[in-house]
């Protein structure tokens, strides 16, 4: 596609219930990134795919927080038992060779 | 560990008034430097990077930034500032030879008139 595509927009969920979000990279990018911006936040790295390389976790902030991408292009951040401190905008990126990182609009993410 | 830091989570200006942001990084070895900026509710947009070659870079929207290896710093500057310059700045960084992008804390920027 032509830029980074993350759905849904927007996911109301209930506490301690589970959710997808899903990131549709630019085609060809070979870096993939996910991070997290709290309200009036910064953004905190959450995981970082390379390639066929291991991911990068060390931004997770627990074991509820997992991720995955397949084939080297789709990739889903799954949140089990949500709770409310799992709020915020979650933004997914990818970059090509040249390190320029481009961003998707965002899931914004409400637990209630 | 790598780390970026923007001094000021909070500038004000008047509308035509100079822009300042100021980032700094930690590390020995110059990484890969970027400036984002993040409009209300929208994502983020790139605004410049500086990757190797001229040490002033000039980016979109009238604004530039200098990479100063002896002071580890990519300060981000608009000689006149706009009403829709307001906005958040994010610094970013990329060591090199490891594509992993990290951000600073960021740098809300609000223009009066």
């Amino acid at each position: 596609g032509a830029g980074v595509s993350q759905s849904p927009s927007n996911k109301v969920t209930e506490k301690g219930k589970d959710v997808e979000l899903r990131c549709d990279p630019i085609s060809g990018h070979t870096a993939l990134y996910w991070y997290r911006q709290s309200l009036g936040q910064g953004l905190e790295f959450l995981i970082y795919f390379q390639g066929n390389s291991a991911p990068d976790k060390s931004g997770l902030p627990s074991d509820r927080f997992s991720a995955e991408r397949t084939g080297g292009s789709v990739s889903t951040l799954t949140i089990q038992r949500t709770q409310q401190e799992d709020s915020a905008v979650y933004l997914c990126a990818s970059s090509g060779t040249n390190t320029e990182a481009f961003f998707g609009q965002g899931t914004r993410l409400t637990v209630v | 560990a790598q780390s970026v830091t923007q001094l000021g989570s909070h500038v004000s200006v008047s509308e035509g008034a100079l822009v300042l942001l100021r980032c700094n990084y930690s590390s020995s070895v110059p990484p890969y430097l970027f400036w984002y900026v993040q409009y209300p509710n929208q994502g983020l947009q790139l605004l410049l990077k500086y990757t190797t070659g001229a040490t002033l870079v000039k980016g979109i929207n009238g604004f530039e930034a200098e990479f100063k290896k002896s002071e580890t710093s990519f300060h981000l500057t608009k000689p006149s500032a706009h009403m829709s310059d307001a906005a958040e700045y994010f610094c970013a960084v990329t060591p090199r030879g490891y594509n992993k992008l990290i951000f600073g804390a960021g740098t809300r920027l609000a223009v009066h008139p």
